[in-house]
């Protein structure tokens, strides 16, 4: 299985303030399409999880343009480039290139 | 605008039954892959099955292989998710998703295995 493995587990950001959470995947998540499957999850308190980010850099309709993703192969990024209030959850990453879907273990996103 | 509906979660016994249903509406069901996640209580999130568009193509966690059966109806957009010899270990709740990518997420349906 494919191993997701997220840093930091804890964030905790002033408002305003940029925040930065890595995903490595211990094999490459290029899929033999070429596509590259790995999304990004906001799961704020109390709710469901909710899709921001698909194929790497793809923001899904409704995610605020502050949200951003990158990355290749195994190393990937989500970056806010400015926290705000509604921001605070857990955030995971995870690959759907190879079965078994997996996730990472979560970064927790908290208001300094 | 979509929805996805689970249903049939509770209390049950280690070793017991029970079937969870997800209602889905708003997108084309029978053109989507759909899977069930679970989210055990403080932890993170666990990829449970998966079923292809017709139901022929079907994965599980290795976590559940054996013990849940997941299945759809199309005809009714419709998934479910059999699960018998229910552990303390598969406390959680549980999310239905749409697509692989997990595009869409239900409210989530709790389910407690306990004596």
């Amino acid at each position: 299985d494919v191993v997701m493995t997220q840093s930091p587990l804890s964030l905790p950001v002033t408002l305003g303030q940029p925040a930065s959470i890595s995903c490595r995947s211990s094999q490459s998540l290029v899929h033999s399409d070429g596509n590259t499957y790995l999304n990004w999850f906001q799961q704020r308190p109390g709710q469901s999880p909710r899709r921001l980010i698909y194929k790497v850099s793809n923001r899904d309709s409704g995610v605020p343009d502050r949200f951003s993703g990158s990355g290749s192969g195994t190393d990937f990024t989500l970056q806010i480039s400015r926290v705000e209030a509604e921001d605070v959850g857990v955030y995971y990453c995870m690959q759907r290139t190879h079965w078994p879907l997996t996730f990472g273990g979560g970064t927790k996103v908290e208001i300094k | 605008q979509v929805q996805l509906v689970e249903s049939g979660g509770g209390l049950v016994k280690p070793g017991g039954s029970l079937r969870l249903s997800c209602a889905a509406s708003g997108f084309s069901f029978s053109d989507s892959y759909m899977g069930w996640i679970r989210q055990a209580p403080g932890k993170g999130l666990e990829w449970v099955s998966h079923i292809g568009f017709s139901g022929s193509t079907i994965y599980y966690a290795d976590s559940v292989k054996g013990r849940f059966t997941i299945s759809r109806d199309n005809a009714r957009n419709s998934l479910y998710l059999q699960m018998n010899s229910l552990r303390a270990d598969d406390t959680a709740v549980y999310y239905c998703a749409a697509g692989r990518s997990l595009v869409y997420w239900g409210q989530g349906t709790p389910v407690t295995v306990s004596s």
